[in-house]
């Protein structure tokens, strides 16, 4: 079975921390993407890589960085959390094209206090 | 550039009751849809998709969609909702090429009453 996987299922943390979310995927993908998901606003795209230690930046990268120095492994740094970065966190793999679809894994609550 | 619509964002329906959820899409290019689905607390799970070919989808759980490229439509449907069915489901749309992301609409959440 398919499978991306997000280190963890809660977090909290306090105000100007760095936080790290890690997601691996078991599928040899090429892409992964970082989403924010917040009521009434659906999922926002922070980040997306196409390619081991490629990145672009999605809708709304400020506060965000990322790294990806595995195929497998795509990590999301809040580099000072702030308490507006307390949100649902999900990581999604696909592999290219534009018929394919996205696996997501199960989503990041975190809270910043 | 293209994007999604979801009209209402939250539907209520009884149990047993026809489900419709309705996503218009604007592209300039012939588009590639899909319906995804969130139950509470987990990550989205893929309904169905639709690429070329034809135009009523079937999907996972019952439910189906149909392209209507003269309307811009992607509306899902399910005959008979049932209280599982309760869950938040987002129309996504494939853009540009084979590596950018999914472009989501901003979901529609689906409650089901007994």
């Amino acid at each position: 079975d398919v499978k991306v996987t997000q280190s963890s299922r809660y977090l909290v943390k306090r105000t100007g921390e760095k936080v790290f979310l890690e997601c691996v995927q078991d599928m040899d993908h090429e892409n992964m993407f970082w989403y924010r998901q917040d009521p009434g606003l659906g999922l926002r795209l922070i980040y997306f890589s196409y390619d081991v230690k490629m990145k672009e930046k999605g809708d709304i990268p400020e506060g965000y960085s990322v790294s990806r120095e595995k195929k497998e492994r795509f990590s999301l740094i809040l580099e000072s959390a702030s308490t507006n970065q307390t949100s649902m966190y999900l990581c999604a793999s696909s592999f290219p094209g534009l018929t394919t679809e996205a696996f997501f894994g199960q989503g990041t609550r975190l809270t910043v206090v | 550039a293209q994007s999604v619509t979801q009209l209402g964002s939250h539907v209520s329906v009884s149990e047993g009751a026809l489900v419709l959820l309705r996503c218009n899409y604007s592209s300039s290019v012939p588009p590639y849809l899909f319906w995804y689905v969130q139950y509470p607390n987990q990550g989205l799970q893929l309904l169905l998709k639709y690429t070329t070919g034809a135009t009523l989808v079937k999907g996972i759980n019952g439910f189906e969609a149909e392209f209507k490229k003269s309307e811009t439509s992607f509306h899902l449907t399910k005959p008979s909702a049932h209280m599982s069915d309760a869950a938040e489901y987002f129309c996504a749309v494939s853009v540009n090429s084979g590596n950018t992301p999914l472009v989501f609409g901003k979901g529609t959440r689906l409650s089901v009453i007994a």
